[in-house]
């Protein structure tokens, strides 16, 4: 049961470029999440999707796109990289019920802005 | 806006030691969760507290969360290497919402 995939694990970009991370889950969870943790700073939501074909910005999403095809996939887009995106980003899942939401974590992809 | 803090930033700790990491919020907590994070890895779940009063006990690690529902506390007894890496707690702070806000963490470093 490979859980939350997050693909690159690490990347660098140059100003400008831009890229898509990628984040696959196979436990069925309706609710998928970007974060992105910087030093000191805990980890801030970007995005997140409660099901195929609906997603809704969270408290950092300039700079960022998302889609949602699918139950499993939930890309992250970066158009136009900045430096102030380099940061590790975090894909999560989860199947909320009865007021409990647990979210599972990939294991992250570090991204550099140069 | 939601105020979290977690304290400390870090700590140090012997090993076989016990140690206490809090989690205090501005606002009522309506779910707190508590994650373990290790260096260049994804945050893996601890518990999960959400009445008042509430206390859970997982191995060698006790989360309570304040009969106020604006505090949690993390306690590991006799902390061993393995408990070492950053505590993060999130948190659900409106009725009827479920996005976690996550604190800065607490950095956990255990001597042998």
């Amino acid at each position: 049961n490979a859980g939350v995939t997050q693909t690159p694990k690490f990347r660098i970009l140059k100003i400008g470029q831009s890229m898509t991370l990628q984040c696959a889950q196979d436990m069925n969870h309706n609710y998928m999440y970007w974060y992105r943790q910087d030093p000191g700073m805990g980890l801030k939501l970007i995005y997140y999707s409660v099901g195929a074909g609906i997603t809704d910005k969270g408290e950092v999403p300039n700079g960022y796109n998302v889609s949602r095809s699918t139950t499993e996939d939930f890309p992250l887009r970066l158009e136009l990289a900045a430096p102030s995106q380099t940061s590790v980003y975090f894909c999560a899942s989860s199947f909320r019920s009865s007021g409990a939401n647990v979210l599972t974590f990939g294991a992250g992809s570090r991204l550099t802005v140069l | 806006s939601q105020e979290l803090e977690q304290s400390p930033q870090s700590l140090i700790v012997q090993e076989g030691k016990n140690l206490t990491i809090n989690c205090t919020s501005s606002k009522t907590l309506y779910g707190l969760y508590w994650y373990k994070q290790k260096y260049g890895e994804g945050l893996i779940f601890l518990m999960m507290l959400q009445k008042g009063g509430e206390e859970k006990s997982h191995e060698k690690i006790t989360a309570k969360l304040d009969e106020k529902k604006q505090q949690s506390s993390l306690h590991i007894t006799a902390s061993q290497p393995s408990h070492a890496g950053i505590y993060l707690c999130g948190v659900v702070s409106s009725a009827g919402d479920y996005k976690l806000s996550f604190g800065a963490g607490t950095t956990v470093t255990v001597r042998a």
